[in-house]
Formats: structure tokens, C-alpha cells, sequence
């Protein structure tokens, strides 16, 4: 079965602290996807990255970077110097189609 | 380009009422995808619907749930009857390929509609 595991349900940074979110996840599929999404205070969900497992590259857009380690089954997301504007609920999510949500992050950024 | 819009963005409905979430799939995109997000939890697949068809709708409950995808206009989940238990952030999403072997498009999610049943 897929599953997806985010074991951190709140974190609580300064302002300019670097911070990283854990993904980790379970799946028979040789070929998947895997998520990241924010989702603000107003409670839409923004995309935010979409990486294919059969690419272990990490990527950066920004302040914003993702390490994908299939020997591990790990998809973590680091905030560089957080900004205020960072908070928010982040998810990871595993699939294609029909995707399998984790339980969400929720990220306070604190002036 | 449009993106996913979902209507209306707030629905309030007593016990036993029907509810109507409707959702308008990216320009191009023939899949539709419905996921619900009970409060405090993340998002649940619930169906997915192709024009006319129902591709999977594993995640659906059983009763009171039902959800359509017609030729012209937009998928329509519809709840009968609801119950408290039913308020949750509904989400849509659209693609453009839903083949399992083909992932071509990520998927972009509508706003939500946020349903209290009082």
C-alpha cells in the first residue's frame, strides 16, 4: 500500500533560520511521482514541485530546495532564510493520478 | 490560462440537505480528479472521472456520494442528505493524460470548497 509519512506536525522557526521538512514514503510502484505543496492560512493548495522517481537530482528554485533519496525513500524540502511569508501547512504527496497525501507540516515563521 | 475553478468557495448546508460542489477543469484537461480534506488531516483521494466516465472512485463512500463528469460542462460531486461529519475543504484537480503509464502533467488544484453542514 502507498503511504506517505511527514512525522513532524509542527515546526516553529525564526525568521532567517534555514529549515527542512520531512518526507518520507512507501510505495510498490516502480515508476511515481512525488509532491510538494503549500497550503496557505487562505487555504488553497499551491504546487510547488513534482519530481519523477526515475530523477534523483536535487533541485533549487529560489530559496526553496528538494533532496530526493530513493535509498531511502525520503523527499525532504529546506527553506533557506524563511520568511514570514513561509508559513503555512506544507504537504508531500506520492503517485500520479491519485495521489497519497501525508498528514502536513504545519510551518510558523516567526518575525 | 484558466486554472481549476471550483464553485461555490463557501457552501453552508443543514443536516439533511443536498449539497453541489462544481468543478471547471484546466483548458485541455479531460481528467478531473475530486479529494476531500477533513479538518486538521490531509487531502483524500476520493474519484477520478474522465468525460463521461468514471475511472476510479475507490475513495468515494459508499452512499449519499456521487459524482459525474457530463460531455459539456463541469464535474459535479454531489452529497444527498448530508451530515456534519460531511464538513470538509473539497478539492478538485485536472489533467491533461490520466493513463497510468504516461504522467505528463502535474496536478493543479482548484481553490476548494469549503462545506459546513450545521
Amino acid at each position: 500500500a502507498q503511504k506517505v509519512t511527514q512525522a513532524q506536525t509542527e515546526i516553529s522557526v525564526v525568521e532567517k533560520e534555514d529549515v527542512t521538512l520531512d518526507c518520507v514514503y512507501e510505495t510498490r510502484d516502480t515508476t511515481y511521482y512525488l509532491f510538494w505543496y503549500k497550503q496557505p492560512p487562505s487555504g488553497e493548495l499551491v504546487f510547488l514541485i513534482r519530481r519523477n522517481s526515475f530523477d534523483e537530482q536535487n533541485e533549487i528554485s529560489g530559496r526553496y530546495s528538494w533532496n530526493f533519496q530513493k535509498s531511502t525513500s525520503s523527499f525532504n524540502f529546506t527553506i533557506t532564510a524563511s520568511q514570514v511569508v513561509d508559513s503555512a501547512v506544507y504537504f508531500c504527496a506520492q503517485g500520479a493520478q491519485k495521489l497519497v497525501f501525508g498528514q502536513g507540516t504545519r510551518l510558523t515563521i516567526n518575525p | 490560462n484558466a486554472g481549476v475553478m471550483q464553485n461555490p468557495r463557501h457552501l453552508v448546508r443543514r443536516r439533511g440537505q443536498e449539497a453541489r460542489l462544481r468543478c471547471s477543469p484546466m483548458k485541455g484537461h479531460s481528467h478531473v480528479y475530486w479529494y476531500r480534506q477533513l479538518p486538521e488531516e490531509g487531502l483524500k483521494f476520493m474519484v477520478y472521472l474522465q468525460k463521461e466516465n468514471i475511472i476510479d472512485e475507490s475513495g468515494m463512500p459508499k452512499e449519499r456520494f456521487s459524482a459525474e463528469f457530463p460531455k459539456e460542462g463541469p464535474s459535479i460531486l454531489r452529497i444527498q442528505q448530508v451530515v456534519r461529519g460531511d464538513s470538509a475543504a473539497y478539492f478538485c484537480a485536472s489533467s491533461q493524460q490520466g493513463s497510468d503509464t504516461t504522467y505528463n502533467s502535474p496536478l493543479h488544484f482548484g481553490n476548494g470548497t469549503r462545506l459546513t453542514v450545521t
